[in-house]
């Protein structure tokens, strides 16, 4: 069965540094989120993305992020310059189409900034 | 503002009895529900989606039900195993292609 598929599985880096996470959407989907998870609280969303730009985004999704579908097959987070509270798992998400809105999840990354 | 809201204390039942699990929200009106499970450290796997026109839906040992008027889903997991223990979350969204509002998660225990 296909899946979403995220690199790496755990990145640690210093505040202050930049940080790209990757992601495989499934094939045929057109959809592509960010969310990400603070440990212990609520998964909270990011950004929505396509047809190559974002469709919405929360308040969380300040100048520092950045997305990005490079090639045909990934899609990329960014974290500018990395500060502490950015600690959490990011799990990217992709839904087929409109009409089904069943977003399939990654296993996430765990982002640990020191 | 817009609040979903999760019994935030474990549930913890026998196995073989029927968890059911809670999902109330104020401020919003959601074109579709879903939910998910979420085990220690993973990604939350796909359960079941109710759209707002629809009553109860069933997969297996699943139903949802979805209430407007109430503002409320019910899960039910039916025959429950210990293999079901996870925290089960509550996602609503208003339109397809649009962003899920998660609520915080119910840990759901049963024991053998």
């Amino acid at each position: 069965e296909p899946e979403v598929t995220q690199t790496p599985s755990h990145q640690v880096t210093q505040m202050g540094q930049e940080v790209i996470l990757r992601c495989v959407p499934i094939s045929n989907h057109l959809y592509f989120y960010w969310y990400r998870q603070i440990l212990g609280q609520k998964v909270e969303f990011l950004v929505s993305f396509y047809n190559n730009e974002i469709s919405e985004k929360s308040e969380i999704f300040d100048d520092q992020f950045s997305v990005e579908r490079p090639d045909g097959s990934n899609f990329t987070l960014k974290i500018r310059s990395t500060k502490l509270e950015d600690s959490a798992m990011y799990f990217c998400a992709s839904s087929e189409n409109r009409d089904t809105d069943t977003q399939y999840f990654g296993p996430g990354t765990r982002l640990t900034v020191l | 503002s817009q609040k979903i809201e999760q019994n935030s204390e474990a549930l913890n039942i026998q196995e073989g009895k029927t968890a059911t699990l809670t999902c109330n929200y104020t401020n919003y009106s959601p074109a579709y529900l879903q939910w998910y499970r979420q085990d220690p450290g993973r990604g939350p796997v796909f359960l079941l989606l109710i759209r707002e026109n629809e009553k109860e839906k069933r997969k297996e040992r699943l139903k949802v039900t979805f209430d407007t008027t109430l503002k409320q889903s019910l899960f039910h997991i039916t025959a429950s195993q210990p293999a079901d223990s996870a925290t089960y979350l509550c996602a609503l969204s208003n339109n397809a292609g649009n962003m899920l509002t998660f609520g915080g998660g119910t840990r759901l225990m049963v024991k053998p």
